[in-house]
């Protein structure tokens, strides 16, 4: 069965500061990874997603993520966080077409201080 | 594209009363799905279609929650009756591959 840890509930950051979300996954073949974002009384809006290829992928507002095969990990990371970065991420981890059904983290919620 | 439709947007309701929610995915997409999102439990998948077909209803609650899909651009999520810890952010989402586009979500209080 698929699992996504997001080991972090909260973090706090200063404005300015860099910024990496932590993501382990369970998955017994290549997954297919993703990281949203939702913003209060908001959806979810997908920031980045990686299929296969590139291992650092990019993706909307600067955020990157690098896939790690050997630590099943996906970490979020973005160089300089801004106020309106605060909100709540998941990570969510799926398979191909056909047995795409993502399993989502219980998120991290990211506090900007000024 | 508007987007995932959803509505209402809130819902506030008195315990034993029925309750719909409403969604219109996004045109062309083939995979429709509901979650009820809370803070102890986290972002739950109650049930999802393809082609509005449903495939997995494992994640319905219980036998008071209903969902059905009459044509690929309409969906409701029905509960009959609603009980305080029904309470919770109803999201529809839907999906044409593997990316999923979010609605709003629907905030219902059931007193």
């Amino acid at each position: 069965a698929q699992s996504v840890t997001q080991p972090d509930i909260h973090i706090t950051v200063s404005e300015g500061a860099s910024l990496e979300l932590r993501c382990n996954y369970s998955y017994g073949a290549t997954p297919y990874l993703f990281w949203y974002v939702q913003s209060p009384g908001q959806g979810l809006q997908l920031l980045l997603k990686y299929f296969s290829g590139d291992t650092l992928v990019q993706g909307i507002k600067g955020f990157e993520a690098e896939f790690k095969r050997s630590q099943s990990s996906f970490n979020l990371r973005k160089p300089s966080v801004h106020w309106s970065d605060a909100a709540e991420y998941f990570c969510a981890v799926g398979g191909g077409r056909g047995s795409y059904i993502p399993t989502f983290g219980r998120g991290t919620s990211l506090i900007v201080h000024p | 594209d508007a987007g995932v439709i959803q509505s209402p947007r809130h819902e506030v309701t008195e315990m034993g009363q029925e309750v719909t929610l409403r969604c219109k995915p996004i045109s062309g997409h083939d995979y429709l799905f509901w979650y009820r999102q809370t803070m102890m439990r986290g972002l739950e998948l109650l049930i999802y279609f393809n082609n509005n077909v449903p495939i997995d209803d494992s994640g319905m609650p219980e036998d008071r929650f209903s969902a059905k899909m009459p044509n690929a651009s309409f969906s409701t999520l029905k509960i009959q009756p609603s009980e305080p810890r029904d309470s919770a952010v109803y999201f529809c989402a839907s999906s044409y591959g593997n990316e999923q586009f979010f609605g709003p979500g629907t905030r219902l209080t059931v007193l």
